[in-house]
């Protein structure tokens, strides 16, 4: 069986401050792991991906994400958040077994000026 | 690649019509997905196509709803006898399964289709 927990329903930064965004899995499998992004109106866009190479992971406009089996997370950070990505974050596992897809309930990220 | 579209946007019906949704992959992909996602929550997966062949199906998927992709290319979603609880955002997503069995490989989102029963 998996899961994905999101820990933190809303997050706010200042803009020009770190983003740490967390999440922790559980799955029977070697699971891959996914960072999805959703503004306002728009689908949802594929931050990054880590499926058991590399254990930190970069992906589109400075986010990366690290994968620690012993922690069982894979937090999504950024060193210095922008205005523009205030959106909803989704931290997404996918099994290598029973091919089940599964989203946590999001994260909404807020930037301050 | 004019990434995945979804027709129409917005749907307003009333309770107990019948809707249908359609999505268009990304051309070469042989991988199609819908989700359902409901205000405050991630979406949820019902169903997904590998070419024209339907693997898997959720508990979610109800008998009322029914999705088929004749040709392996466009997919449709049919809900019959709509009701309230239906009124949520429906996702199709595609990827390009590039080997192996897995659900590993990327999906790519469409923008949904947003709806309402009243």
């Amino acid at each position: 069986a998996q899961s994905v927990t999101q820990l933190d329903s809303h997050v706010s930064v200042s803009e020009g401050t770190p983003v740490l965004l967390r999440c922790n899995y559980s799955s029977s499998y070697s699971p891959s792991l996914f960072w999805y992004v959703q503004h306002p109106n728009k689908g949802l866009q594929l931050l990054l991906k880590y499926t058991s190479a590399a254990t930190l992971v970069k992906g589109i406009n400075g986010f990366e994400a690290e994968f620690k089996k012993s922690e069982t997370s894979f937090h999504l950070t950024k060193p210095s958040a922008h205005m523009s990505d205030a959106a909803e974050y989704f931290c997404v596992v996918s099994g290598s077994r029973d091919d089940k897809i599964i989203f946590g309930k999001g994260t909404r990220l807020h930037i301050l000026p | 690649d004019t990434g995945v579209s979804q027709d129409p946007r917005h749907k307003i019906t009333k309770r107990g019509q019948n809707v249908t949704f359609r999505c268009d992959p990304i051309s070469e992909h042989n991988r199609l997905y819908w989700y359902r996602q409901t205000l405050g929550q991630g979406p949820e997966f019902l169903t997904y196509f590998q070419n024209e062949a339907q693997l898997e199906k959720s508990r979610l998927l109800s008998d009322r709803f029914s999705a088929e992709r004749p040709k392996g290319s466009f997919s449709t979603l049919e809900i019959q006898r709509t009701e309230q609880g239906d009124s949520a955002m429906y996702l199709c997503a595609s990827s390009l399964l590039a080997g192996g069995a897995t659900l590993t490989d990327t999906q790519y989102f469409g923008p949904g289709t947003r709806l309402t029963v009243l």
